[in-house]
């Protein structure tokens, strides 16, 4: 059963960087799939970060694009999101994921989720 | 990219079928049949419901089912079960090379 667990900081002041990882067990990142990370702020809805490929393909949303950086740690089986100058905007609920083969489409596994709050 | 466009909420009584739609573009939606559908129960991380526009995953059951009309998907639940009570979320895959969720929509089961 392919299982996946967030970590971070929990609390960032604003215009640092969060740095958050997530270990995958029951699936070698090396052998497919896309992995990815999406967001979701407190009561609402949900933002697809970025996902990548273990080849070294990656993708990201274009409005955070410039700010995000996803990189793989495959002796590790785990990978991690860098989010720099964060703001108050950037508090939200912090999932990682495993996406379909093929383009990176649908997330089929899910991290129970990482909460990042930005505050002074 | 804009958040595909879903209605806020829905309802619908035991047993009783309901649709929800999710309109985007011909950037996302109407240009490929990779649209999902996740359900999200409070405090839980999203479940897939539906990928490539109609696909269960396994142990996903069948009173889900997706389509697509143009630049508009849609998730119907059949059989409607308290348990199906949930946030849905629509999902497609975009010409930017990522993916662009809907606003989401929540589901009450009466």
């Amino acid at each position: 059963q392919v299982q996946l667990q967030e970590s971070g900081p929990g609390l960032v002041k604003p215009s640092e960087t969060v740095s958050l990882t997530c270990a995958v067990s029951g699936y070698s990142i090396s052998s497919g799939y896309y992995w990815g990370w999406i967001r979701q702020p407190p009561g609402k809805g949900l933002e697809c970060i970025g996902s990548f490929y273990h080849s070294g393909t990656t993708y990201y949303n274009p409005s955070l694009k410039s700010r995000a950086t996803i990189s793989v740690d495959t002796s590790k089986n785990q990978f991690s999101l860098k989010l720099s100058s964060v703001t108050a905007a950037d508090t939200a609920v912090y999932y990682c994921a495993r996406a379909l083969a093929g383009p990176p489409r649908a997330f089929d596994y899910w991290g129970q989720g990482t909460l990042v709050t930005v505050s002074s | 990219q804009s958040a595909l466009t879903q209605p806020a909420s829905v309802s619908g009584s035991p047993g009783q079928s309901i649709t929800i739609s999710c309109t985007g573009a011909s950037s996302d939606v109407g240009g490929y049949n990779y649209v999902s559908w996740y359900q999200q129960h409070p405090g839980k991380a999203p479940r897939l419901m539906i990928y490539d526009v109609s696909n269960r995953p396994s142990g996903v059951s069948n009173r889900f089912s997706g389509s697509k009309s143009g630049n508009t998907a849609s998730l119907t639940i059949s059989g409607l079960q308290a348990e199906d009570e949930a946030d849905y979320y629509c999902s497609s895959y975009t010409s930017s090379t990522t993916v662009v969720f809907g606003g989401g929509t929540k589901l009450t089961v009466l």
